[in-house]
C-alpha cells in the first residue's frame, strides 16, 4: 500500500498520560500535515511541515501538543498529560509541493483517541 | 483569517436527480478550492479540486465552478447514485502553504 498510514488505529488512553502517534505519508510528498477531527464537524489544522521544517502552528495546538519530522519522511504528534476534550480523531495528510499539480492532500485512516 | 461557509448542512436527493453544495470563502487570496467525500468512520477522500486560474473544472458526473468575483464555489453531481451518500466538505487555501480551512460539511442523503 503506497498511501498515507498512521499508527495507532484506535488509542485509549487515561487523562493525564502521554499518547504519541505517528504517520507515514506518500513517499514522494514532502509536506505533511495534521488535522483534528470531531465527530460532526471538519477536520482543523493543527500543524503542517515542509521536508522536516514545522512551517505552521494552529492556535489549537496548545503547549501539550508536539510533533515532529525529524527527517522529513515520517512525523510524530505527541499530546502530553492528555484532557478529555483531546478525545478526536487525529489525520495526517501528504502532498507534493509545487505551484503547479502540487497541494492535493491525501489523507491517512486517522488514529481514534480516546481520553477517559 | 480564512472562513468557509457551507449550506446546506444536509441534502436529501432523489437517486437520479443532481445534487448542488455551495461554499462561500473570505479571503480573496484563496486560490486553491477542494472538495472532499469522507464516509462514515472513514478518512476524506478528495474528488475534486479548482484553482483560481480555473472558472470550472468535470470529471464525468462531478463538477465544480468557481465564481472569484463573488467568492464562492460549488459542487454539482449529476445522476446521482446510492454510493454518492457520504458527508462532503468544502475547503480553501492558499498556494502558498495549502494549510486548507475546511466548511462544516454537508450530508448528502440519496434516496432509492
Amino acid at each position: 500500500d503506497t498511501g498515507v498510514s498512521q499508527d495507532p488505529r484506535h488509542k485509549i488512553t487515561k487523562r493525564g498520560q502521554n499518547v504519541t502517534f505517528r504517520c507515514d505519508p506518500i513517499s514522494e510528498h514532502n509536506r505533511l500535515y495534521w488535522y483534528r477531527q470531531t465527530l460532526g464537524q471538519g477536520p482543523e489544522f493543527l500543524t503542517y511541515f515542509q521536508n522536516e521544517a514545522q512551517l505552521e502552528k494552529s492556535r489549537l495546538l496548545s503547549d501539550r501538543f508536539s510533533a515532529e519530522r525529524p527527517k522529513g519522511s515520517f512525523s510524530t504528534l505527541e499530546i502530553q498529560r492528555t484532557e478529555q476534550g483531546d478525545s478526536a480523531m487525529y489525520l495526517c495528510a501528504s502532498s507534493p509541493s509545487g505551484f503547479t499539480g502540487g497541494g492535493e492532500q491525501y489523507f491517512g485512516p486517522g488514529t481514534r483517541l480516546t481520553v477517559t | 483569517g480564512e472562513n468557509v461557509e457551507q449550506h446546506p448542512s444536509t441534502l436529501s436527493v432523489q437517486e437520479g436527480d443532481s445534487a448542488v453544495i455551495k461554499c462561500t470563502y473570505s479571503d480573496s487570496a484563496s486560490n486553491y478550492f477542494p472538495w472532499y467525500k469522507q464516509e462514515l468512520g472513514k478518512r476524506p477522500q478528495l474528488i475534486i479540486d479548482i484553482r483560481s486560474n480555473v472558472g470550472e473544472k468535470k470529471d464525468q458526473r462531478i463538477a465544480v465552478t468557481l465564481n472569484k468575483t463573488a467568492k464562492h464555489f460549488s459542487l454539482h453531481i449529476t445522476e446521482t447514485q446510492p454510493e454518492d451518500s457520504a458527508v462532503y466538505f468544502c475547503a480553501a487555501s492558499k498556494v502558498s502553504n495549502y494549510q486548507l480551512i475546511w466548511g462544516a460539511g454537508t450530508k448528502l442523503i440519496i434516496k432509492p
